[in-house]
């Protein structure tokens, strides 16, 4: 158990829709990144929080946004949802300095038909 | 644009092999880390090398980071089907690039 908790595990949608993810990081982390993993993409930084503010963006597309709450917990939205945005979403937290090691929580499978 | 290339991109052995994964990149890291993931899991850090010509090993697992710091391998031993999984490495600047990933699948 790497400490790092998503929810859901699972998400079913259909294309157009919105959802959020939700990510609870390791304690003591302040920092959350997120990635979305897919077969012909592999793992792909999406963007990163240091407590409470933005540090760091990757392949983020405009339709996604997240953010960091002042208890540390990310929210990663991702709404007008098209079925290429089928992937899996990991949270990754770590203490914050570049390089730090990042645990991985299970990640958040979305399927959107 | 993927910084970080590995070799081979999928590898299927018998158990009791020796492999090599190849981590190649033409930009340098202040550090590079190996992770394992299973199937409906995330990565699990396996190791973080942070000196130029640095050999780490775990058990039947050997870590060695380029003098340049730009590229790294992993070496099993005698491969057992429970280090079946992908295999990422991670190099960190600025922010974190993860690998193109190698899969492997040991056969018992």
């Amino acid at each position: 158990d790497s400490g790092v908790t998503q929810t859901p595990k699972h998400l079913i949608t259909a294309t157009g829709q919105r959802v959020t993810l939700r990510c609870s990081p390791r304690s003591g982390d302040l920092s959350v990144y997120w990635y979305q993993q897919s077969l012909d993409q592999g793992l792909q930084f999406l963007i990163q929080y240091y407590n409470g503010e933005e540090r760091a963006k990757g392949n983020i597309l405009e339709r996604f946004s997240a953010q960091q709450f002042p208890d540390l917990h990310s929210e990663l939205n991702l709404s007008s949802l098209e079925l290429g945005d089928s992937a899996l979403y990991f949270c990754a937290s770590s203490a914050g300095r570049p390089g730090n090691i990042q645990y991985f929580g299970a990640g958040t499978r979305l399927s959107v038909l | 644009t993927q910084l970080l290339e590995q070799s081979p991109q999928f590898l299927s052995i018998q158990e009791g092999e020796n492999l090599t994964v190849y981590c190649n990149s033409s930009s340098v890291f202040s550090s590079l880390q190996w992770y394992r993931q299973e199937p409906g899991e995330g990565p699990v850090l396996l190791v973080t090398v942070v000196t130029g010509g640095e050999v780490k090993k775990l058990k039947r697992l050997t870590f060695q980071f380029g003098d340049a710091r730009k590229d790294s391998s992993l070496h099993i031993t005698a491969a057992q089907p429970g280090d079946t999984g992908l295999y990422l490495c991670a190099g960190a600047s600025n922010q974190f690039y993860f690998g193109t990933g190698t899969s492997l699948t040991v056969i018992p």
